[in-house]
């Protein structure tokens, strides 16, 4: 059974960092492209981020570009998403989601909240 | 980047009916459109790829069509699960962008 766990939401101050996690199982890790995807509260969803199996090829959403930095490590089954100089308008439930085109698989979310 | 557009962004309707709801993309994007359910505090399910490719274990009376710019998804009979927020997703490019959802209400 596929699954994706995301960790490392949390309460976090305007300016700071975050590092979000997505751990995967019941499929074969490295032969997938990923992506964040986020949903702020009350709002709907927003792609945020891509990694391609192999990590050559990343995209990001111009909201988060130069702030935000993808990676996965493929011989540990994990995504990440290095998540800096947060503002109260990054306060979103994340996803991780399996897929190039279209998001098949999700995890549950994990919610972060940028607050003083 | 290409901007999608869903309409309308709420519809009231009864268990029975048939929905219709629209996607337009701000420019051609061939048939690279997916249709997403989500319900209250749930991650999102994938229900039409390809822009009409029903996916695996998703019932008959959700079907999608379209291809370029203007896309519809349609649910045949509504039923009591179907209650929900649907969005549309473009697959063409990078940036993936979603529709802004349209939440479908109990008459």
């Amino acid at each position: 059974e596929v699954q994706l766990v995301e960790s490392g939401g949390g309460l976090v101050q305007p300016g700071g960092s975050l590092r979000l996690s997505c751990a995967a199982s019941g499929f074969t890790f490295s032969s997938y492209e990923m992506n964040w995807v986020r949903q702020a509260p009350g709002k709907g969803l927003e792609w945020v981020s891509y990694i391609s199996s192999s990590g050559s090829t990343i995209y990001y959403a111009d909201s988060v570009k130069g702030r935000f930095t993808i990676s996965r490590d493929n011989a540990k089954n994990s995504l990440n998403l290095q998540m800096n100089s947060l503002r109260a308008e990054d306060t979103a439930v994340y996803y991780c989601a399996r897929g190039t085109y279209s998001f098949y698989y999700w995890g549950q979310g994990t919610l972060v909240t940028v607050s003083s | 980047d290409i901007q999608m557009t869903q309409s309308p962004s709420s519809v009231s309707a009864s268990v029975g009916d048939r929905v219709t709801i629209t996607c337009r993309a701000s420019q051609g994007i061939s048939s690279w459109l997916a249709w997403y359910q989500q319900k209250p505090g749930k991650a999102p399910k994938l229900l039409i790829h390809g822009a009409s490719s029903l996916q695996s274990g998703v019932p008959s009376r959700f079907s999608g069509s379209g291809s370029g710019t203007d896309f519809t998804l349609t649910i045949s009979s509504l039923q009591p699960e179907d209650f929900a927020t649907y969005y549309c997703q473009q697959a063409d490019s990078f940036p993936r962008t979603f529709g802004q959802g349209t939440k479908v209400e109990i008459k």
